[in-house]
């Protein structure tokens, strides 16, 4: 079955504690997003990736990490989580961007509290 | 950033009337995407509209899209109870778009049984 994989799904944490939110998609999709879902702003886009080692900042970048070391993974790293990144997080894939962004396939969210 | 943005922001009707969502945007696009989310739950793809097409249907659904007023609609037709959902549409802007879709804020729709 076709599907983005993140986990955890939930997550409590304390302010500081390095933490690591895993995606998987087993499509062979080239182009990988991680997005932010807060009340009253919608979807934010944190990083994203166009390929393998090909990484770039969406419009909310700041606090995070991302890795393309493989096709199929594009984790997202909180080195130091701050309240202010208590959310909703949606890693989602596509076959490819460019000039036609095609259907993005979405996890099934990762909701992280920093405490 | 954001571009589109949907309206309203809320809609609550009877089940088996028709539920019409409309999205606004401010930049030429390639393609305009709408999205289901159910509550807490992953985004789930519904319809893709390219810029050279008025009308798409799928099923219930039909979009329309018009680029001179840089807007696009969404009608669900007899809806039921499980539409019950916040609906997304997502731009795809032209010139390499490389950050791939930008999201509205949504109009979450109550289906009332």
């Amino acid at each position: 079955e076709a599907q983005v994989t993140q986990n955890p799904r939930y997550l409590i944490t304390v302010t500081g504690k390095k933490l690591t939110v895993t995606c998987s998609q087993n499509m062979n999709h080239e182009y990988m997003s991680w997005y932010r879902q807060d009340p009253g702003l919608g979807l934010r886009q944190i990083y994203y990736s166009m390929n393998v080692e090909v990484t770039d900042k969406g419009d909310v970048p700041e606090g995070y990490k991302v890795s393309r070391k493989e096709k199929r993974n594009f984790p997202l790293i909180l080195e130091s989580p701050s309240p202010n990144q208590t959310s909703l997080y949606f890693c989602a894939s596509s076959l490819s961007s460019g000039e036609n962004t095609g259907e993005l396939f979405f996890g099934e969210g990762s909701r992280l509290t920093v405490l | 950033s954001q571009q589109g943005e949907e309206d309203p922001q809320a809609l609550s009707i009877q089940e088996g009337e028709n539920a019409t969502m409309n999205c606004s945007y401010k930049t030429s696009i390639n393609n305009l995407q709408w999205y289901r989310q159910n509550s807490g739950r992953g985004l789930v793809h519904l319809i893709l509209i390219r810029s050279n097409e008025r009308e798409k249907h799928s099923g219930r659904l039909r979009v329309t899209l018009d680029t001179s007023k840089k807007s696009s609609s969404l009608l669900i037709t007899a809806s039921r109870a499980a539409d019950t959902a916040s609906y997304f549409c997502a731009t795809d802007a032209p010139g390499g778009g490389a950050d791939g879709l930008t999201f509205g804020k949504g109009t979450h729709l109550i289906i009332q049984p």
